[in-house]
């Protein structure tokens, strides 16, 4: 009954390959969001869908797109990898826009482009 | 200067300890403001939303300083379970940040 989950829990690819993680969440949030957590902890928002609608989109290269096929999924696909892409990247989800609610994560995908 | 600033630690103490936290941020419409606990190669998780008026949830006080634009987390009697990054996240309309944490280590 795991909240948030993302799939795989690890990934090590080679540069230049295409990728995807999966993040599901049963909670019946509207929002969900991907997160990137480099090598010095720092964790910072990518994106985050509401009811299929993206609201925010921080300055993330244009090889990296979300996809939301309804509401209890958003899936990351990354295009040529690269090796400054090596991190732990988290799904999380929140009741509605993350500004007041709290969000729960994902247990995170860890990275590896070698 | 960054947008939330915490002092990164570690912070070691020993059990039973009373420990405080600061985090500052840069945007004075900051409008919500959280501490999340993360232990080691695991994700966040809410430990406490900060109110204006302060508050506390048993061993853990949050406060909120508007005026110098800090948020503050207290942990008395420090347990062992504890020892975790705790991070501060600020917030202004649909746009959240996070501190890059501090970490603290309870040692017996």
């Amino acid at each position: 009954d795991t909240a948030v989950s993302q799939t795989p829990k690890y990934l090590v690819t080679q540069m230049g390959n295409d990728k995807s993680i999966k993040c599901e969440q049963n909670l019946g949030h509207d929002t969900m969001y991907w997160y990137k957590q480099d090598s010095k902890k720092f964790l910072k928002i990518m994106f985050s869908y509401n009811n299929k609608e993206l609201i925010i989109n921080e300055t993330v290269p244009n090889r990296f797109s979300p996809k939301s096929p309804d509401k209890a999924h958003l899936n990351l696909h990354i295009n040529s990898l690269e090796l400054g892409d090596s991190a732990v990247y988290f799904c999380a989800s929140s009741l509605e826009g993350w500004a007041r609610y709290e969000q729960y994560f994902g247990p995170g995908t860890r990275l590896t482009v070698t | 200067r960054k947008e939330v600033e915490q002092d990164p630690g570690p912070f070691n103490v020993p059990e039973g300890a009373t420990v405080a936290f600061n985090c500052t941020y840069s945007n004075s419409a900051s409008q919500s403001f959280f501490w999340y606990r993360q232990d080691c190669r695991k994700e966040p998780k809410l430990l406490m939303s900060v109110y204006s008026s302060g508050n506390e949830d048993g061993r853990f006080t949050a406060q909120l300083n508007r005026a110098s634009q800090y948020i503050s987390l207290l942990i008395r009697d420090s347990k062992l379970s504890d020892s975790a990054t705790y991070l501060c996240v600020v917030s202004y309309n649909n746009d959240m940040r996070f501190g890059a944490g501090t970490r603290l280590t309870v040692k017996p």
